[in-house]
């Protein structure tokens, strides 16, 4: 498996601002995973960071909203932009290290108010 | 696009009995993967168990275990002799073959272990 740590664990923020979220793996690995889970839904993909390249978007998301950095093969980030209530959600970082078989980081809770 | 249907929102059973998720997906893809992770109320995803779709011999885990039909679009998880730590929401996912994709989440199974 793998060690995944997220930070920060939980934030409060105003609507407007922005939040970057780091996501730090203890082993190296080829894909990373962004994840948006908000209250009392199952958990949506919103985003893929491959390294040296740029971050694959999923339908719904964009990369002014949501930019993302992977500078390597153990870290990424994931910027939540201008914030408005509906960003309330916990957002969770993923990786493959073994092909077909993510693990999750303990997630960020953000409340925007 | 891939689809993953859990119609259970909630299911209770007697501590030590067992107790049967189900899990439906949709897909045009051969090679695939089926998972179930288990989310508490610390909200850590954990990795139940996996299924690669090419095997048809059902995958174990201790007290877990599936029961996948292939040819149904059927991948249910049954907990064996529960016990009170298996509370928690349940998530059937699925991810293509390879590894650069990520998963496809069902709505979740709230599971309640009364004592």
């Amino acid at each position: 498996s793998a060690v995944i740590s997220q930070k920060p664990s939980r934030d409060i923020c105003q609507r407007g601002t922005s939040l970057t979220i780091q996501c730090q793996v203890d082993s190296q690995v080829t894909m990373m995973f962004w994840y948006r889970q908000q209250p009392g839904q199952s958990l949506t993909l919103i985003a893929t960071a491959n390294q040296g390249s740029e971050a694959t978007y999923e339908s719904g998301f964009v990369i002014d909203k949501f930019p993302i950095s992977r500078p390597n093969l153990t870290f990424s980030t994931l910027t939540v932009s201008n914030m408005s209530p509906e960003d309330s959600s916990i957002y969770l970082c993923s990786v493959d290290p073994r092909y077909n078989e993510q693990f999750f980081g303990p997630g960020t809770r953000l409340t925007v108010l | 696009a891939q689809t993953v249907t859990q119609s259970q929102p909630e299911m209770s059973v007697q501590e030590a009995e067992t107790v049967t998720l189900s899990c439906t997906y949709d897909t045009s893809e051969s090679d695939y993967y089926l998972f179930w992770y288990k989310q508490p109320p610390s909200r850590q995803m954990i990795l139940v168990i996996r299924q690669e779709a090419y095997k048809q011999q059902n995958a174990t885990e201790n007290r877990f275990s599936v029961n996948f039909q292939k040819a149904a679009k059927s991948f249910s998880l049954k907990i064996s002799d529960s016990q009170l730590g298996d509370a928690a929401m349940y998530f059937c996912a699925y991810g293509r073959g390879g590894g650069a994709d990520g998963l496809t989440f069902g709505k979740g199974t709230h599971l309640i272990i009364q004592p």
